[in-house]
């Protein structure tokens, strides 16, 4: 069974960074593709990045490009995403999701929140 | 970007009834390799999405057969069979034929 263990949320300023991280489990590590998907409060889902399992590619929502990188380490098993410049509007709850092109297993979530 | 579209945004329902949702997208949802990689989504309160449906029509590891998908093109429907009480939540329609990749508004189901 996969399973996907994310951490990193937090209280940050508008501006600030911060880093999600996401541990997979129940299949071998080159094999994960992973989306982040955040939902922020009151609205729908929102997809926002993929690193398929090859690594070689990365692709972003237009809202987050330039400030969010998507990144995996293979002597971790962690997959990272990186958020810079985060705005009020980036507040979520953030969801590590395994599969390509299907979105087939996520994570519990881990909460952002951006405010002064 | 693929626009998803839902209707209706609420579905009140009673139980052991039938519910149907519509999915409509702006573009066709044929993929270059053959493939129409529409899926729907089910989210509990208080828990994670979870995939139902993908590929129109497929259902997901573990998912009850009262749940089914159809549809073509631009054109998508979900629909449940007979509604119970651990179907309540909001359903999402989503497209991954495109980056990037989209989701409907979601449609709240809830028990009459």
């Amino acid at each position: 069974e996969v399973q996907l263990l994310e951490s990193g949320g937090g209280l940050i300023q508008p501006g600030g960074s911060l880093r999600l991280s996401c541990a997979p489990s129940g299949l071998p590590f080159s094999t994960y593709a992973i989306n982040w998907v955040r939902l922020a409060p009151g609205k729908g889902l929102e997809w926002v990045s993929l690193i398929p399992n090859s690594g070689v590619d990365t692709y972003y929502a237009d809202a987050v490009k330039g400030r969010f990188t998507v990144s995996r380490d293979n002597s971790k098993n962690t997959f990272y995403l990186q958020m810079s410049g985060l705005r009020a509007e980036d507040t979520a709850v953030y969801y590590c999701v395994e599969g390509w092109p299907q979105l087939l297993y996520w994570g519990q979530g881990t909460l952002v929140t951006v405010s002064s | 970007e693929i626009v998803m579209t839902q209707t209706p945004l609420s579905s009140p329902v009673t139980l052991g009834q039938p519910a149907s949702i519509s999915c409509k997208s702006n573009q066709n949802l044929v993929h270059s390799d053959g493939n129409t990689y529409l899926s729907w989504l089910q989210q509990r309160p208080g828990q994670p999405p979870r995939l139902l449906i993908y590929q129109i029509s497929k259902r997901f590891s573990g998912v009850p057969d009262r749940f089914s998908g159809s549809g073509a093109g631009t054109d998508f429907t979900l629909k449940i069979s007979r509604v119970e009480a651990e179907d309540v939540g909001v359903y999402y329609c989503m497209q991954a034929t495109q980056f990037p990749r989209t989701f409907g508004q979601g449609t709240k189901v809830e028990i009459k």
